[in-house]
């Protein structure tokens, strides 16, 4: 089973808003990651969060961690229309590094 | 360097065959891992094979298998096809698949069993 969820599983904002999409996981983790999948392609790597690290910013991407709620953020700031993808974040659990357990993703549309 | 590739890209089976999926990772990687990806389901991990040896299992039946090469290429395979694996299978690749690594994703071979 997946370890954990994700909301909005759908999310449909304009151009130029902010878009915010929130994890929630079941373990201990070591790190959690999000990437993002276009249109039933491969996924691409956005970031990676340590389970030591409570923010880290990436170019318009925003990732927060919070470990005692088991729960991750990823704000997408002055959205455009090519973000528009599916989002998924993935934990690995210590000495497990191959293994990425997903969220069920959130859509996004981002509409001109 | 060139991507991961997967071969093929498009396969069509019918129930009860069997499949063979191929996967070359990034040159210099030898972790390659293994995902299955369905509406119902999402993404699910098979998995993983490091310097030819599997090294973590999902929760899938035997009918899932997979083996790695010594140039770190890899393959799975899947006998007596069933409906339900038709999905799009993604493999993945990092240098030692280490925790705090980035894996880098193909572009899936997407299996349709008639």
């Amino acid at each position: 089973s997946q370890q954990g969820e994700e909301d909005p599983q759908a999310l449909s904002i304009q151009e130029g808003e902010n878009a915010t999409m929130n994890c929630s996981y079941k373990t201990s983790i070591n790190n959690l990651q999000w990437y993002r999948q276009n249109s039933g392609r491969g996924l691409v790597h956005l970031i990676l969060i340590r389970s030591n690290e409570r923010e880290k910013h990436s170019g318009r991407l925003r990732v927060t961690l919070d470990t005692s709620k088991k729960s991750s953020s990823l704000l997408i700031t002055a959205s455009r229309a090519a973000d528009t993808a599916s989002y998924f974040c993935a934990t690995v659990i210590y000495n497990q590094g191959g293994k990425l357990i997903f969220g069920q993703g959130t859509e996004l549309s981002v509409k001109p | 360097k060139a991507g991961v590739t997967q071969t093929p890209r498009y396969l069509i089976k019918t129930r009860g065959q069997q499949v063979t999926l191929s996967c070359s990772p990034i040159s210099g990687h030898r972790s390659v891992s293994w995902y299955q990806q369905t509406p119902g389901q999402g993404l699910q991990f098979l998995f993983e094979y490091f310097s030819e040896t599997q090294r973590n299992k999902g929760n899938f039946p035997g009918r899932f298998s997979g083996r790695q090469f010594s140039n770190s290429r890899s393959e799975m395979n899947v006998s007596t096809l069933e409906l339900g694996d038709s999905a799009l299978y993604l493999c993945a690749s990092t240098p030692l698949g280490q925790s705090n690594n980035e894996q880098f994703f193909g572009p899936g071979t997407r299996l349709t069993v008639l």
